[in-house]
């Protein structure tokens, strides 16, 4: 079990720039879940499905960032014209069917020079 | 609303003294509780969880954390800290129809030597 992976851990992109974050949950899980996380404002949720299906995307800045689960072995975010107070770690978990724990990748950190 | 609510951003104590990190958490009922601990530049990991029953809970690496319905509270204890438990304590929670986990802002620990 490589738990949940998260590539690349690391992304520099030019303000205006496009940048897509992968996501590849662990095996069998059913809910995969988006956070980013910032010194500022702590650990925010974004975006979560359920079977593929977006369930909650409550967290998701309404403008640029659009979030995708196109198969069951990944998850992608992408931020479109990227701004400097995009700059954060982005966290991806993922959780088996019903009320269990998440387990967290390693997050992507964007960087938005 | 739902939230998680941790009071003290940073807590530092000696090697070997007692530790408690405060959590309290607003929900209608009770919610599935969790502290996740996050080492420098890592992923959170999983310490303990609770979901029901015994409300004093053990988790890994000698961390144990006691539920208290009345004063809705998860706080989480360690009897004798070690220099490597330096790290960012986040507790969450879940309610029980749904899978999403709001987390708190997290409290960074630093064991001074």
């Amino acid at each position: 079990n490589a738990g949940v992976i998260q590539t690349p851990r690391h992304k520099v992109t030019g303000k205006g720039q496009e940048a897509t974050l992968w996501c590849e949950p662990i095996s069998g899980h059913s809910a995969v879940f988006w956070y980013r996380q910032t010194i500022v404002q702590g650990l925010e949720f974004l975006t979560y499905f359920r079977n593929q299906a977006p369930i909650d995307d409550s967290g998701m800045p309404k403008e640029r960032f659009s979030a995708q689960m196109p198969n069951q072995s990944h998850s992608t975010l992408k931020i479109q014209s990227t701004q400097p107070q995009d700059s954060a770690v982005y966290l991806c978990a993922s959780s088996l069917q019903g009320y269990t724990e998440v387990f967290f990748g390693k997050g992507t950190r964007l960087t938005v020079v | 609303a739902q939230s998680v609510t941790q009071p003290d951003a940073r807590v530092t104590v000696s090697e070997g003294a007692s530790l408690q990190l405060r959590c309290k958490y607003s929900y209608s009922g009770t919610p599935y509780l969790f502290w996740y601990v996050q080492y420098q530049r890592q992923g959170l990991q999983l310490l303990l969880k609770y979901y029901s029953g015994d409300p004093v809970v053990q988790g890994v690496n000698g961390f144990e954390a006691e539920f208290s319905k009345s004063d809705s509270s998860f706080h989480l204890r360690k009897a004798s800290v070690h220099w490597s438990d330096s790290a960012v304590y986040f507790c969450a929670a879940r309610s029980s129809n749904t899978d999403k986990v709001v987390f708190g802002t997290g409290t960074r620990l630093q064991v001074s030597p």
